[in-house]
Parts: structure tokens; sequence; C-alpha cells
């Protein structure tokens, strides 16, 4: 049981490449979040899915587009990067609403130069 | 401006001391108060969910308590390890609030460090 995990680790990109993130959860939940965390912020919602299917944005969506066709996978890609979206990007998942613990991944280091 | 403000940002103590973090939250009425772990480089751990009607919770070592009408929350370590050396994340969750959405709000945290 693996719980959350994020491909890649870490990545460098140069200003206007696009990339993918990758979350994957074996747990079967529902509910998978992007996140970025950035210094001196708390972590800020990117994007949400609350079924095989479906998305919706969060806090801060610009400049990121999401998946979510499989329902242990939820993708999040940066079209045209920006130095602006350097940060660690977190995936979370969780069962469902509520008292539901949330569990997140390990993280992904992106540098944008 | 972060509804969620956490402190000290930063705190050293010895190992087997006891220390308080503080949470103060403008965000009301909420639905349920968390505590996260996030030790460096990894992902944020939950340590104890409370509801608006709850006044403490222990997971071990760690106690949190909720004033609602004070709209303060603190995180009690107990017996301090080397290994509690970590960020500590205040959340305040609107779910299942009118227009609150999926919205968990998070605090900037408070950075421990266990020292021998």
């Amino acid at each position: 049981n693996a719980g959350v995990t994020q491909t890649p680790k870490f990545r460098v990109l140069k200003t206007g490449q696009s990339m993918t993130l990758l979350c994957a959860q074996d747990m079967n939940h529902e509910y998978m979040y992007w996140y970025r965390q950035d210094p001196g912020m708390g972590l800020r919602l990117i994007h949400y899915s609350v079924g095989e299917g479906t998305t919706a944005k969060g806090e801060v969506p610009d400049g990121y587009n999401v998946s979510r066709l499989k329902k242990q996978n939820f993708l999040l890609g940066l079209e045209s990067a920006a130095p602006s979206q350097t940060s660690v990007y977190f995936c979370a998942s969780r069962r469902g609403q509520g008292l539901y613990e949330q569990y997140f991944g390990p993280g992904t280091r992106l540098t944008v130069t | 401006k972060n509804q969620v403000e956490q402190s000290p940002q930063s705190l050293i103590i010895l190992e087997g001391k006891n220390c308080t973090l503080q949470c103060n939250y403008t965000v009301s009425p909420f639905s349920n108060l968390r505590w996260y772990k996030q030790d460096t480089g990894r992902g944020p751990v939950s340590l104890t969910i409370m509801t608006f009607s709850e006044n403490t919770k222990s997971n071990g070592r760690y106690t949190a308590t909720l004033d609602a009408d004070t709209k303060q929350s603190s995180l009690h370590i107990t017996a301090s390890q080397l290994s509690d050396s970590a960020s500590y994340i205040c959340v305040v969750s609107l779910e299942g609030i009118t227009g609150g959405g999926n919205k968990l709000t998070f605090g900037t945290g408070t950075q421990l460090k266990v020292e021998l």
C-alpha cells in the first residue's frame, strides 16, 4: 500500500516549457487535490477533483490544467511554465468530505528558470 | 489575507521539554479544525481533526485544544523528542458550510526544532 505517490520528485524547466506532474493513489479515494507550497505562505489549492472525470478550480488555478481520467490518477499540467510557478507541489487524496483524513504525497519540487 | 494565523513562527526547545503552539483563526463558522505535521522535504501528515463542538483531541504526545468562542486552537507537545522537529500546520475547513465549497485554509506553520 504505497498511499499517495508523485512523479517526478524534482524538475527544472525553462520559461515557456510544458510538463505534467503525475499523482497516483492506491486507497480508492474519491477526492484528489493539487496544492502548491511557497515560502511564508500556507498551502494553496490549485485544482481538485471529487471523482473520476470531474475537476474543479481551487484558489490559484491560473496557468494550470488538470485531468482525472482514472480514479487513481490526477494529473497537473503546466502548458507554458513561468518563474512564478517555481514551487513545491503536493498532491493529496481523501475518501470524502467532512472528517475524513487527507493524505499527502511526498511533493514535487519544480524550478522554472 | 490568510485567515489562519500561527504563532510563534519558529521555536527551539530542549529534548524532553513540553511546548504549545498557537493558532488563531477568523474563519467562522467552520466545519472542522486540523493540525498537521510536516517533516522537511515531506508532505503534511494529519495529527488531529476536531469539529467545532470539540474542546480537545489527543494523539499520543500531541494534544489539540479548541476554543470556538475566542477562535483559538493550540497544539501541546509533551516530552518532546528529536523526531518532533518539523513544521506544524493548523488548517480550518469550511466544507459543509454554505459557500465553503471544498475549502481548507492552511496556516503558514510553526517551525519547531528539538535539540539535545
